[in-house]
Order: structure tokens, then sequence, then C-alpha cells
């Protein structure tokens, strides 16, 4: 089945930096990746996804890059702000399939 | 339009005995989904549901767990008997539309903890 390895499980960074969570999956047949964003004691939710056709997606300042050949994916937080703290998840699904396989997550601390 | 909504938010009981956890999916969502993740780790697919039947069930851990979803609308997950290592937050997702094309929406979880 699918694994999906997910780096660094912690980062902390000062407001107005870059963050970058990595991810790596093993199952080639892959082709919808999705991380989401679970405040502290809230509910994950969806902040942005890519599908295996596309190579590069962005929203204002979150952005996801994949790479098919090396089988990895990552997100990319700029400007990042005091309300960017969360822990971010991966995942992935085969086409046809429900199943959302996920990273064991990352906590990103922003300092003002 | 109500989110996906869990019930109870934290349950604490002791190895032995029985808990159900319930699961209200977003109104008109076919799809229903039921995960855990146990402290640390990540978050682990245990079943999925379309409509009331059970499309893939790979995810339970073994026949301490039942989920059900009746009429196809709540979902329940029993756990009986809990054990140390079932402790964990379960969340539920749900979504519409085709199998594997839409976006899943997380409930907020119920942190189960056994003693």
């Amino acid at each position: 089945g699918e694994n999906v390895e997910q780096h660094p499980s912690t980062l902390s960074v000062q407001e107005g930096d870059s963050a970058v969570i990595k991810c790596t999956y093993s199952d080639s047949a892959s082709n919808y990746f999705p991380w989401y964003k679970q405040e502290l004691g809230k509910r994950p939710q969806l902040i942005i996804d890519i599908r295996s056709n596309v190579g590069e997606k962005k929203d204002q300042r979150i952005a996801v890059t994949l790479n098919k050949t090396a089988k990895h994916f990552s997100l990319h937080i700029t400007e990042t702000q005091p309300e960017d703290s969360a822990v971010y998840f991966c995942a992935a699904r085969a086409s046809g399939y429900s199943t959302l396989t996920f990273g064991k997550g990352t906590m990103l601390l922003v300092s003002p | 339009e109500a989110g996906v909504t869990q019930f109870p938010s934290h349950s604490v009981i002791e190895k032995g005995q029985t808990v159900t956890l319930r699961c209200d999916p977003i109104s008109g969502h076919d799809n229903l989904y039921w995960y855990r993740r146990v402290m640390g780790k990540e978050i682990k697919f245990l079943l999925h549901f379309v409509k009331e039947s059970k499309q893939d069930e790979s995810g339970m851990p073994n026949n301490r767990f039942l989920a059900e979803r009746t009429g196809g609308t709540y979902s329940t997950l029993k756990v009986q008997p809990a054990e140390l290592e079932d402790s964990g937050v379960y969340f539920c997702a749900s979504s519409s539309g085709f199998v594997g094309t839409y976006e899943q929406y997380f409930g907020p979880g119920t942190r189960l903890t056994v003693t």
C-alpha cells in the first residue's frame, strides 16, 4: 500500500520567513495530493491540493510543488504569520480510490 | 452549511469498557470516512461508507471495532472492549460526488482515552 513520509516533524520560523514542508510517497498510482492544516483544538482543513497533471499550484502565500518522477511534493508558505502556526498534514490518494494516506504531520511555529 | 459534527468531543473510559462514537456528515454527502490519529503518528484510514454500504474497511484494526451507518446518514463507531492502544483522536470526514474525486471535509474529532 501507499506510504507517505513527511519532514520535518517540527519547524520553527520567525514571522516573515518562508517555511517548507516536504513529503514523499511510494505508490506511483497516486495522483492527488492534498494538504491539511489543523489549528490547535480545531478540525483539519484543506488548504491546497494538487493533481498529478500539474507541477505547481499557488494560492496567495501558499504553494505546492509536485515532482512525479521523484515522488515527492512540498508545501511552501511565504511571509509567514503567527496565525500560520498549526500542524500541517500532507496526504496522497490513488486514482479511483477514496483512501487518503497521510504523513505524520509537521508542527509549524511562527514566532512574532 | 453545517460542517461535519462528532460526538462526544472527548471520552475517557477504562480498559474493557465499551464506547460508541458518532459522526454526522454534511447533509447530502454520500461518502463517510473514519480515520484515527494515535499520538504523534499519522492520521490513519479506518473505513469508508458509501451511503449505508461499507466500501472499504481495510483499515479497521480488528474485530473489536464495529462501524455502522444505518439509513445512510449518521455513522457510529463502537469499540468493544476497549484496549489501551485504542487511545487517540478519531476523525470522521465526508465528501460528495464520485469516489476519489471530491474534497473530504473533516469533523473536529473525538479524543478517546483508555485508562
